[in-house]
């Protein structure tokens, strides 16, 4: 199957830094991206949809200036929490889609942010 | 409103068979993904069902009945690396995963 990876697998720093999460299709092209969050023992919970060249779509909920998302080519998408603060620590999952295939998202290994 | 289902929690004996159960109310329907997650790590795929029936892949097979909007996955021959959460999610109109909360299998010797 298709291979996205995530980089870092996890990241520690201080409140008010920013933290940029890499992910990215090492196999095919993805025209779509999707950011997950997910905290201990919750499901699944998109922030925003991503596709390339264009703006972000966010959820409802998500702040679009605390959360910049930036899908600049088919096989990079970028999420920086900006000014982080200990309750943004979670776990942040990307996943991709390739053009006209919709039956399938595949995941990165996800990265975990501990803000202190 | 959008919605999906499934059990919390469900335990089982290794060695037997489970079935976890998923059912939804979307707006439109393009498919259901079953995921298993263990902990820490991100979903990995196990099945994909877009027309009524079952679909067996090894040890995992996967129902659907559209006009029940209901589906379920069927584990045998439980393994102890089968402890996981698994979780339901279906595709909507607007190809937008709608995701359960998932149902965290605990398996026993």
């Amino acid at each position: 199957g298709a291979v996205v990876s995530q980089h870092p697998s996890w990241v520690i720093c201080k409140s008010g830094t920013s933290v940029k999460i890499e992910c990215r299709s090492l196999d095919f092209q993805a025209t779509t991206m999707f950011w997950y969050r997910q905290f201990p023992k919750q499901s699944l919970m998109l922030m925003a949809t991503s596709n390339e060249g264009s703006k972000a779509t966010y959820e409802q909920g998500v702040e679009k200036d605390k959360f910049l998302i930036n899908h600049a080519s088919l096989t990079l998408s970028t999420l920086t929490v900006t000014s982080a603060h200990p309750e943004d620590s979670s776990f942040y999952i990307c996943s991709a889609r390739a053009g006209q295939d919709y039956n399938e998202q595949f995941f990165g290994p996800g990265t975990r942010l501990t803000v202190l | 409103g959008q919605n999906i289902d499934q059990p919390t929690e469900m335990t089982a004996t290794e060695g037997a068979i489970v079935q976890i159960n998923c059912t939804y109310q979307t707006s439109g329907f393009n498919g259901l993904f079953w995921y298993q997650q263990h902990a820490g790590e991100a979903p990995t795929f196990l099945s994909y069902n877009v027309l009524d029936g079952l679909e067996e892949k090894g040890r995992f097979s996967s129902f659907l009945s559209r006009s029940k909007g209901y589906s379920y996955l069927l584990l045998k021959e439980l393994q102890m690396k089968d402890s996981a959460s698994y979780l339901c999610a279906v595709l909507d109109s607007n190809y937008q995963l709608i995701w359960g909360a998932g149902t965290k299998l605990i398996i026993k010797p």
